[in-house]
């Protein structure tokens, strides 16, 4: 059975940072791309940033780009979202969800989501 | 980027109703398209891919349709369980992007 559990969200002032772990089971991690998704407190989905299986390859939404890193550690069957210079609008439920064999925009149908994990950025 | 506008937003609809919800993308993007069930307080769940692919498990009263820029998500017979928020997401090209939702309640 394939699991994803999210930890890490927490409290943040406005310019900090946190990271967020995403330990996944069930599947061989390394072969399959992830994704992080965010949701803001009653908004839509919203796709952050995603990652090859190997790591070599990573992608990220506008809105994130040069301040979130995405990351993948295969030995440890564990995802991660380094989240620096956090702002207000950061605050959401975080979800990673595992994507398909390749990296591809194509590929990326997100078959398996965790149960997310809240990220409040607020003074 | 790619924009998914999903009408409508609301739908009001009693068990055993046939509805269909519309997912228009700002580009054509072949068949590269998701739907996703989200209950409150719960993760989404994928329902369809590649526009009219039932997602393993899924009842076979939910299906997809549509190619290039207009697509639907039809339930033919809505059980209680249904009763949610349907979102579609792009997978043409990055960023692999969502429409705003269609929140479905009942009537």
């Amino acid at each position: 059975e394939v699991q994803l559990l999210e930890s890490g969200g927490g409290l943040v002032q406005p310019g900090g940072s946190l990271r967020l772990s995403c330990a996944a089971s069930g599947f061989t991690f390394s072969s399959y791309a992830m994704s992080w998704v965010r949701q803001a407190p009653g908004k839509g989905l919203e796709w952050v940033s995603a990652i090859s299986g190997s790591g070599g390859s990573t992608y990220y939404a506008d809105s994130v780009k040069g301040r979130f890193t995405i990351s993948r550690d295969n030995s440890k069957n564990t995802l991660y979202l380094q989240m620096n210079s956090l702002r207000a609008e950061d605050t959401a439920v975080y979800y990673c969800a595992k994507g398909g064999s390749s990296v591809t925009a194509r590929s990326l149908v997100l078959d398996y989501w965790g149960q997310g994990t809240l990220v409040t950025v607020s003074s | 980027d790619i924009q998914l506008t999903q009408s409508p937003s609301f739908l009001s609809a009693s068990v055993g109703d046939r509805v269909t919800i519309t997912c228009r993308a700002s580009q054509g993007i072949s068949s590269y398209l998701a739907w996703y069930q989200q209950k409150p307080g719960k993760a989404p769940k994928l329902l369809i891919y590649a526009a009219s692919t039932l997602q393993s498990g899924v009842p076979s009263r939910f299906s997809g349709s549509g190619s290039g820029t207009e697509f639907t998500l039809t339930i033919s017979s809505l059980q209680p369980e249904d009763f949610a928020t349907y979102y579609c997401q792009q997978l043409n090209s990055y960023p692999p992007g969502f429409g705003q939702g269609t929140k479905l309640e009942i009537k």
